[in-house]
């Protein structure tokens, strides 16, 4: 196992409501990612982290912020939940030596927006 | 911007017989190519990749993938496959040279082996 725990694992909320995931490494990688799966698109990028309190935006950030105060935790928040962001979000870690290290998935976090 | 396409969704499969995962994609840069494996209720696991030398890769259990420049393909073979490899299968690409490896993946397959 790579060491990351994603919480909840399950969440059901309403439309309109704030969430936020956490996502804990124990593998002190410095790069800290969140994805989310939907059927047909695969795995993709909402923001990632490349240090303490540096992040930027992936491709779907849109309705999403995060937060990283310390190398092992990664926040990500959304800030009034809406139907279309149900979906399962999966934290990633990765040691960015190079572009082609191996990133390592968490377990996933189911999300349900009612 | 780089795109994965994963040209089949779903591929149903007997044991033991072979199996192919398509996978193209498009890129202005050079990229490094992959192929995830996500058993149900669980994370992605890294299968194989490619880098750089040989563009035939192999991962531990049986599985190879070939890298063709010219026709921008990635395909995925296993000669025999295991009711165990009842998964879904991504493939996906990073930018070469670049900081971090922000993956962009493709849509997925399905593999079903059925006895």
């Amino acid at each position: 196992d790579a060491g990351i725990t994603q919480s909840p694992r399950h969440k059901v909320t309403e439309t309109g409501t704030p969430v936020t995931l956490r996502c804990h490494q124990t593998e002190n990688h410095r790069y800290m990612y969140w994805y989310r799966q939907d059927p047909g698109h695969g795995l993709r990028l909402i923001h990632y982290s490349y240090g303490v309190k540096d992040t930027d935006k992936g491709e779907v950030s849109d309705g999403y912020s995060v937060s990283r105060s310390k190398t092992e935790d990664f926040l990500l928040t959304l800030e009034s939940a809406t139907s279309s962001q149900t979906s399962v979000y999966f934290c990633a870690i990765s040691e960015p030596t190079y572009s082609g290290n191996t990133i390592y998935f968490g377990e996933g976090s189911w999300l349900t927006v009612v | 911007a780089q795109s994965v396409t994963q040209l089949d969704s779903q591929v149903p499969v007997f044991e033991e017989a072979p199996v192919e995962l398509r996978c193209n994609y498009s890129s202005s840069v050079s990229v490094y190519l992959f192929w995830y494996v996500q058993y149900p209720n669980q994370g992605l696991q890294l299968l194989l990749k490619y880098l750089s030398g040989s563009t035939l890769v192999e991962s531990i259990n049986g599985f190879e993938a070939e890298f063709n420049k010219s026709q921008t393909s990635f395909h995925l073979r296993k000669p025999s496959v295991h009711i165990s490899d009842t998964a879904e299968y991504f493939c996906a690409v990073s930018v070469r040279d670049a900081a971090g490896n922000k993956l962009t993946f493709g849509g997925g397959t399905r593999v079903l082996v059925k006895p």
